[in-house]
């Protein structure tokens, strides 16, 4: 079985540039997460999808950060524009259902905004 | 404010040795706590929880204690193997609609051969 494919793995941007991250789950899991983890912390929730609908995006800087998961498969992350701040690892992951206690992490996507 | 605090940023173990690793929080409605490993340049992979009503679960050679007086879990490794060197991440489980996990920093195991 596949885990969760996450791409690209690296993206280098110019700050004030728009970037996009893109997230496939593991087939048949119904919520996908996305997170943010900088340097030497842990993870930490940005957005929660059940299906299509987001559930919990309480975390979600909305004036740059949105996100959408189109037929409630793959997910896209966007930030426009991106700031020096926002240099980090997005990770997403997917579990059959919200209340599941292991979720399946993918590699992560890492962002460096110069 | 951090919820989950992992103080220590690392531990080095010898091989065969027992590996302790903690974890304190500081909500008390956390209804589950979570072990999660992280190898370089790979996501963090679940490993073992327990949920708040019981003070221990055991799985192979990885055991989670926790003390809810004290708002402390620990994650014991015996015997530690060169294989478990990894970034060890806390987390905690809130319960209700919007039930989210939240992460400690981590801590770097380094098991030495």
């Amino acid at each position: 079985e596949a885990g969760v494919v996450q791409s690209p793995r690296y993206k280098i941007i110019e700050k004030k540039q728009p970037v996009a991250f893109w997230c496939n789950p593991i087939s048949g899991h119904n919520t996908l997460y996305w997170y943010l983890q900088n340097l030497g912390q842990g993870p930490e929730l940005l957005i929660r999808y059940e299906n299509e609908e987001a559930v919990d995006d309480s975390q979600l800087p909305k004036d740059r950060f949105s996100a959408e998961r189109l037929k409630g498969v793959d997910s896209t992350l966007k930030i426009q524009p991106a700031e020096l701040g926002d240099s980090a690892v997005y990770l997403c992951a997917s579990s059959l259902q919200s209340m599941s206690l292991e979720q399946y992490f993918g590699p992560g996507t890492r962002l460096t905004v110069t | 404010d951090q919820q989950v605090k992992q103080n220590s940023p690392s531990l080095s173990v010898q091989e065969g040795r027992i590996s302790i690793l903690n974890c304190d929080y500081t909500n008390s409605m956390f209804d589950y706590f979570l072990w999660y490993k992280k190898y370089p340049a790979e996501g963090p992979t679940f490993l073992i929880s327990i949920s708040s009503i019981k003070d221990k679960n055991e799985d192979g050679r990885f055991t989670v204690f926790l003390n809810k007086s004290a708002k402390h879990l620990s994650l014991h490794i015996v015997p530690s193997q060169p294989g478990d060197s990894a970034v060890y991440f806390c987390a905690a489980k809130s319960s209700g609609a919007n039930s989210k996990l939240t992460f400690g920093k981590g801590i770097t195991l380094s098991v030495r051969p």
